[in-house]
């Protein structure tokens, strides 16, 4: 597609319960990265993958927290047992630069999933 | 430790009211100070990415400088379109790490 494409746009759960959230980046792009929105907090970044791989996953708040990315492509975010805490909009960005590289800056961002932890 | 600081946190101005925002930062090693900008419900849009004292990028109405200390982003005759969060962020690592942003309204 055009540009990174999230889905769901919202969901609610109930504590406890486990979530995925899915993350289709633009076509050839292969650096993808997780980031989360809390109301009043800034940008907090979760999982950078390069290709498949994720070499760093330093931002996963708790072992709750997965992603995994196959074919190089859609990535998907798991959160087990969610708890209030994980209400956040959950943002999926994607470059053709790798993490790290001089102009690696320029991240083309996805509108995010909105989670609502009853 | 590394990190940028947004001011102010909110900025109102009346269209045409030219105006800065301002990012300062303590980075070690400075690898690209860069600007976004993030309308409500959307995801953040890049804007411009600085990598040395001096520089300065332009677009439309925006002005965007750095210096050792600060970056701003300086808005010409602003008008109602321009309203957003602007967010400044460097590299950490593999990724960005990002300021609490500068939410700008204009008005008619």
């Amino acid at each position: 597609g055009a540009g990174v494409s999230q889905s769901p746009s919202n969901k609610v759960t109930e504590k406890g319960k486990d979530v995925e959230l899915r993350c289709d980046p633009i076509s050839g792009h292969t650096a993808l990265y997780w980031y989360r929105q809390s109301l009043g907090q800034g940008l907090e970044f979760l999982i950078y993958f390069q290709g498949n791989s994720a070499p760093d996953k330093s931002g996963l708040p708790s072992d709750r927290f997965s992603a995994e990315r196959t074919g190089g492509s859609v990535s998907t975010l798991t959160i087990q047992r969610t708890q209030q805490e994980d209400s956040a909009v959950y943002l999926c960005a994607s470059s053709s630069r790798a993490g790290g590289d001089v102009g690696g800056g320029e991240l083309f961002f996805g509108e995010g999933s909105r989670l609502t932890v009853l | 430790e590394d990190q940028v600081t947004q001011s102010p946190e909110a900025l109102r101005l009346q269209e045409g009211e030219s105006s800065s925002l301002n990012c300062s930062y303590t980075v070690s090693g400075l690898r690209g100070l860069f600007w976004y900008r993030q309308d409500p419900g959307k995801g953040p849009e890049f804007l411009f990415t600085l990598y040395s004292a001096g520089e300065e990028k332009e677009k439309e109405r925006l002005k965007a400088t750095l210096t050792k200390k600060e970056s701003f982003l300086h808005i010409t005759a602003p008008k109602p379109e321009d309203s957003a969060t602007y967010l400044c962020a460097y590299l950490s690592g593999y990724a960005l790490n990002f300021g609490k942003g500068t939410s700008l309204l204009v008005t008619p």
